[in-house]
């Protein structure tokens, strides 16, 4: 049973653009939500994370935006560039954390 | 800063032998973890360690055993590899959780394995 559902598998977005990512979990439990950022041949780095008390978080032109009673949390990144090309994991923990699925993001010129 | 450092890097089997994986941290963190990843799947994780002398099953630890040597050094053996574990793998190491904080994950730069 997937307890982290991640939404799209892949995203094509214009350098300038908004990039989306959505991510929904079942566990109320759950008390730490962070995204980490992988880039190819390489291992994931966290990126940004946030706490359920809180509805959104910004660092720089990456936004987390959480809701709580939906148990739905989403990335957007701002004037997506080409180096954001990456794949993004959403995840979500009490003691340990349980991944999402995986986002491929491409940024074109 | 070396981090969390794994071998091989790339690793070819054939069905039926064993390996195993190292890994080591230099961080001074008391948690270990060993994942797969593999295409439409994202991380899953095989085995944690929350502290020096104690390993824990994840969500996808058949097939596999893991060693906590000391705090530094976590491995992964494959006894008898199946072509089901052709997957890449990552050791990560975390210290502990904060309150207000969380539990920020380092990963290491994962081990290629194929087996034929």
């Amino acid at each position: 049973q997937q307890q982290v559902k991640q939404s799209p598998q892949s995203l094509i977005v214009q350098k300038g653009g908004i990039s989306i990512i959505n991510c929904a979990y079942e566990n109320t439990a759950f008390d730490y939500f962070p995204w980490y950022q992988q880039f190819p041949g390489k291992g994931p780095a966290l990126l940004i994370a946030i706490r359920p008390d809180v509805s959104e978080k910004k660092e720089g032109r990456f936004t987390i935006s959480f809701n709580k009673s939906a148990k739905q949390f989403s990335l957007h990144i701002m004037d997506s560039q080409p180096g954001d090309s990456a794949t993004y994991f959403c995840a979500a923990s009490t003691d340990k954390l349980i991944f999402g699925t995986g986002t491929r993001l491409q940024v074109f010129p | 800063n070396a981090g969390v450092t794994q071998t091989p890097k790339f690793q070819v089997l054939k069905t039926g032998q064993s390996m195993t994986l190292q890994c080591a941290q230099d961080m001074n963190h008391n948690s270990m973890y060993w994942y797969r990843q593999d295409p439409g799947m994202g991380l899953r994780l095989i085995y944690y360690s929350a502290s020096e002398g104690t390993t824990d099953k994840g969500e996808v630890p058949n097939g596999y055993n893991v060693s906590r040597l000391n705090k530094r050094e976590f491995s992964l053996r494959l006894e008898s590899a199946a072509p089901s574990q052709t997957s890449v793998y990552f050791c990560a190491s975390s210290g502990v959780f904060e309150t207000g904080v969380g539990n920020t994950i380092y990963f290491g730069e994962g081990s290629w394995l194929t087996v034929v």
